[in-house]
């Protein structure tokens, strides 16, 4: 069985602040995939980014970073320079062969 | 069409009564899956189509709950007797190669309300 621990209920940053958002996954699969995703207002959620078990390269993309580290069960979402136009809530989840684990969500608000 | 379409957006429905839940996924794309949104919360896993094989339904909280796919595209929802516990946002996505990574396009949901 897998499970996403999304400790961060809410977050509200004020423009331009960086914020990590947090979580932690537990899985037996030795091959699984975690991913994040977006909820903005309008409510269709949206990919952002996709790490597979065996590639724990961290990666940044513009304004967003991840940190994946195994040795925690660790997934790490940072926006750089945070927007208005990034209150969402975020899921982090968790897949392995078939179904996908979401995570409870952060929903995070930037004030400007 | 482009992305994954849901009918209706909303529905509001009387306690006891049958609601039928629609999703048209993108063209190609061989898996399904149906999710439950309650409010304030993730996405709860209901049922998982992909292909011909026998779908998954280890999800369906009751057996008043029931989905089917017909001719491998488009996929009906069906909740029987209805309850306020229902009362949902019931998001539909596809993919091209579950198993493997493959990110999922969801749908923008059907908000339902069983008053």
């Amino acid at each position: 069985a897998q499970k996403v621990t999304q400790a961060q209920t809410e977050i509200s940053v004020v423009e331009k602040e960086d914020v990590t958002l947090d979580c932690v996954y537990e899985t037996r699969d030795t091959t699984y995939y975690l991913f994040w995703y977006k909820q903005p207002p309008s409510g269709e959620l949206v990919f952002l980014i996709r790490r597979n078990s065996f590639d724990e390269q961290n990666e940044i993309s513009g304004r967003y970073s991840w940190n994946f580290q195994k040795s925690t069960s660790s997934f790490n979402f940072t926006i750089t320079a945070s927007q208005v136009v990034d209150s969402a809530v975020y899921f982090c989840v968790s897949g392995g062969a078939r179904q996908l684990t979401f995570g409870s969500g952060t929903q995070l608000t930037v004030l400007p | 069409g482009a992305g994954v379409s849901q009918s209706p957006s909303n529905k509001v429905t009387e306690k006891g009564k049958d609601v039928e839940l629609r999703c048209d996924p993108i063209s190609g794309h061989t898996a399904l899956y149906w999710y439950r949104q309650s409010l304030g919360q993730g996405l709860e896993f209901l049922i998982y189509f992909q292909g011909n094989s026998a779908p998954d339904k280890s999800g369906l909280p009751s057996d008043r709950f029931s989905a089917e796919r017909t001719g491998g595209s488009v996929s009906t929802l069906t909740i029987q007797r209805t309850q306020q516990e229902d009362s949902a946002v019931y998001l539909c996505a596809s993919s091209t190669r579950p198993g493997r990574g493959e990110k999922l396009f969801f749908g923008s949901g059907t908000q339902l309300s069983v008053l």
